[in-house]
């Protein structure tokens, strides 16, 4: 069956730094693969998709690697700020009608 | 959050009750899906939906009914309650054009 692992363990980094965080998965090959931010209390809110086509995506301060043969996508917050603490999922597509398959999620917590 | 609404978003139940939870969308669109939320397990799919009276199950159905009788409301059912069932329940939508989804505030139900 499809698996999604991320870090468990919070990611603790002082302000200004780089945040990555992981996303692996096996037994798939996803047309597409997402990122979600989840502010405790509240529903998940998207932030970037890159395709299975596409090396580098781009956001503002973020930025989001996949690669196809590792089975990863890396997930970066650069000149990190303590607003970014949250937590962060990974979901990929599981074919059909739009369905995700979502990671547990990594902490961020960015002090200053 | 994108015009969906769901409700209640907190209930308690005892085990053996029937618990109805709603989602409602503004937007008229066709996808719609539940999960749930526990820890260390992220979010996971329990049904969705790509039209009116068209519904499927997800990853996790077992005990879980649901029913979609106009495009705007999409209605989870737990038959009977059971403490497993403890959780935060999620709605999203994902419009045509996207690939992302959109997430409801959430429900957190309590079987006691």
């Amino acid at each position: 069956s499809q698996k999604i692992e991320q870090n468990s363990e919070a990611l603790n980094i002082q302000e200004g730094k780089t945040a990555t965080l992981t996303c692996n998965y096996t037994n798939y090959s996803p047309a597409y693969l997402q990122w979600y931010r989840q502010d405790p209390g509240r529903g998940p809110v998207f932030l970037l998709l890159i395709r299975e086509n596409e090396k580098e995506k781009r956001k503002e301060r973020l930025k989001v690697t996949f690669d196809t043969t590792l089975k990863q996508s890396l997930f970066h917050v650069t000149a990190s700020q303590p607003a970014d603490s949250a937590t962060y999922l990974c979901a990929l597509d599981s074919g059909g009608y739009n369905k995700l398959i979502f990671g547990a999620g990594t902490r961020l917590a960015v002090h200053p | 959050d994108a015009g969906i609404t769901q409700s209640p978003r907190h209930k308690v139940t005892e085990t053996g009750t029937p618990v109805t939870l709603r989602c409602h969308q503004t937007e008229n669109h066709r996808y719609m899906y539940w999960y749930r939320q526990d820890p260390g397990h992220g979010l996971r799919l329990i049904h969705y939906s790509y039209g009116v009276k068209d519904t499927d199950k997800g990853e996790v159905s077992d005990g879980y009914s649901v029913s979609r009788s106009k495009t705007e409301d999409f209605l989870l059912t737990l038959e009977s309650a059971t403490s497993s069932q403890t959780s935060v329940y999620f709605c999203a939508i994902n419009p045509e054009s996207y690939n992302e989804q959109f997430f409801g505030p959430g429900t957190r139900l309590t079987v006691l």
